[in-house]
């Protein structure tokens, strides 16, 4: 399996919901990545996870939680959004120097 | 600081021609420069990296440390090479990759 997945696909939330972005990879990477990607903009990274722990944030707003229960799990815990909060949520793995390998992202709209 | 930049935005050239894709980086330390593809409704994924020095679907790259440069080129464009191509800088250290800003290539008939 060289595959990332995320689920779901598409989530539309309210501005006072709580809802959870999902990605688990089965190739034994021990880094874990999520990104944001606006459109016509590059991704932009979020979090980095390197063996379970939370190695980088880059200054993401703690309306995001990341969690990363196991190493093939990655989690985005989501609360109290923005509308400018909406965008593609990308997660990515990789060996530690290696390629990165995304998922088909989830594409979040926030009302 | 650390900033990948790729100056065009949109390149179109004809079926058949040369193209380049221009990337230069900026980083103080010894850099890990990649480029990632995106084709229409796929997924973002890895072209090439540059300490692999290999040819994928007859796209090259160079790494110009001089120049600060990472270049993307291939002799003969086809239709299919029509994507979105992010530059990117990989600081293994902390496990980051930054990407640069993307250049849409359009290959037209």
């Amino acid at each position: 399996d060289t595959e990332v997945t995320q689920t779901p696909k598409h989530l539309v939330m309210g501005m006072t919901n709580k809802k959870s972005l999902k990605c688990e990879q089965h190739m034994g990477h021990r880094a874990m990545y999520w990104y944001k990607q606006k459109a016509k903009k590059p991704p932009e990274l979020m979090f980095v996870y390197s063996y379970e722990k939370l190695s980088i944030n880059e200054s993401v707003p703690s309306r995001f939680s990341p969690e990363c229960p196991n190493s093939s799990l990655l989690n985005l815990h989501l609360h109290a959004l923005q509308p400018e909060d909406s965008a593609l949520y990308l997660c990515a793995s990789s060996q530690e120097t290696g390629e990165l390998f995304f998922g088909e992202g989830s594409r979040l709209t926030v009302l | 600081a650390q900033r990948v930049t790729q100056p065009e935005k949109l390149l179109s050239v004809f079926k058949g021609a040369p193209v380049e894709l221009k990337c230069n980086y900026s980083y103080s330390g010894s850099p890990e420069l990649f480029w990632y593809v995106q084709y229409s409704r796929q997924r973002l994924q890895l072209l090439l990296r540059h300490i692999s020095r290999e040819s994928i679907k007859g796209f090259t790259a160079d790494l110009n440390k001089g120049e600060t440069s990472f270049h993307l080129k291939k002799p003969f464009a086809q239709e299919e090479d029509s994507a979105m191509y992010y530059c990117a800088l990989g600081i293994y250290n902390f496990n980051k990759f930054y990407f640069g800003s993307g250049t849409k290539l359009n290959v037209k008939p």
